[in-house]
C-alpha cells in the first residue's frame, strides 16, 4: 500500500514557466511534509518543507501549498530554470515515506 | 564542512555473498536513517537509529538485512546471502534529531550478479 502518491511522473516546462507537482497522502498521523530535489548520482537534498498547521510556505521561487482536509500538498516552482531540471520527491514523516518522484525537465 | 559520506560508492557482488555498507553521518547528528532506492522510485525506508539503538526497523525487508550503530556515530548496513533483487542504491541520511532536516549521503550502488 503506497502511502504517498505523487504526480505527474514526468513534467516538461519551458524556461520561465511554472512547474507544479502534486502529492496525496493517506495517513493523517503524518506531521511533516518535505520536498526533496535529486540530481543524477547524488542523494536527495531538502528543498522546502511544511507542517500541517500552515496552508502555504514560500521560499524564493519554491512554494508548498497544503490542503489538510483533502490530504494533498503540492510544490510550485515559479520562473522555472534549466538548472531546476532534476527529480523531485515529496515525502511524509514520521515514517519518512517518499513518493515515486517526478522528473522535471526545463527547456531553455 | 563534511556531509554524510558512504563507502563504498559502488559494490558489485555475486548472489549469495555477504556485503557491508558503511555510513559516516554528520558529526553530532543523533538520528541516522537507511533507505533503499530502486531505479525510477523514491527512497524506501529501511531503518532509523536514535543514538545507538534502532528505534524503528520496520522497513527491513527480511532477516537477511541487519544494521548496527555501536557508538552512535558510524553505521553499517549488513546484507547476508545477497539476492539479485537486492540490487539498488542504498542511501544513508542523518539529522540533528528525529524531526529535523535529513541530510543524505551520495549512496552506495549495490549490484548483485
Amino acid at each position: 500500500q503506497q502511502q504517498v502518491k505523487q504526480s505527474p511522473q514526468s513534467l516538461i516546462v519551458q524556461k520561465g514557466g511554472i512547474s507544479i507537482i502534486n502529492c496525496a497522502y493517506e495517513n493523517t498521523a503524518f506531521d511533516y511534509f518535505p520536498w526533496y530535489q535529486q540530481f543524477p548520482g547524488k542523494g536527495p537534498a531538502l528543498l522546502i518543507a511544511i507542517r500541517p498547521d500552515v496552508s502555504e510556505k514560500k521560499e524564493g521561487r519554491f512554494t508548498i501549498s497544503f490542503n489538510k482536509s483533502a490530504k494533498q500538498f503540492s510544490l510550485h516552482i515559479m520562473d522555472s530554470q534549466p538548472g531546476d531540471s532534476a527529480t523531485y520527491f515529496c515525502a511524509a514523516a514520521g515514517k519518512s515515506t517518499f513518493g515515486d518522484g517526478t522528473t522535471l525537465t526545463v527547456k531553455p | 564542512g563534511a556531509g554524510v559520506s558512504q563507502t563504498p560508492s559502488n559494490k558489485v557482488t555475486e548472489k549469495g555473498k555477504y556485503v557491508e555498507l558503511r555510513c559516516d553521518p554528520i558529526s553530532g547528528h543523533t538520528a541516522l536513517y537507511w533507505y533503499r532506492q530502486s531505479l525510477g522510485q523514491g527512497p524506501e525506508f529501511l531503518i532509523y537509529f536514535q543514538g545507538t539503538g534502532a528505534a524503528d526497523d520496520s522497513g527491513l525487508p527480511n532477516d537477511r538485512f541487519f544494521a548496527v550503530r555501536p557508538e552512535g556515530s558510524v553505521s553499517t548496513l549488513k546484507i547476508q546471502r545477497t539476492e539479485r533483487g537486492d540490487s539498488a542504491v542504498y542511501l544513508c541520511a542523518s539529522s540533528l534529531d528525529r524531526h529535523d532536516e535529513q541530510f543524505f549521503g551520495p549512496g552506495t550502488r549495490l549490484t548483485v550478479l
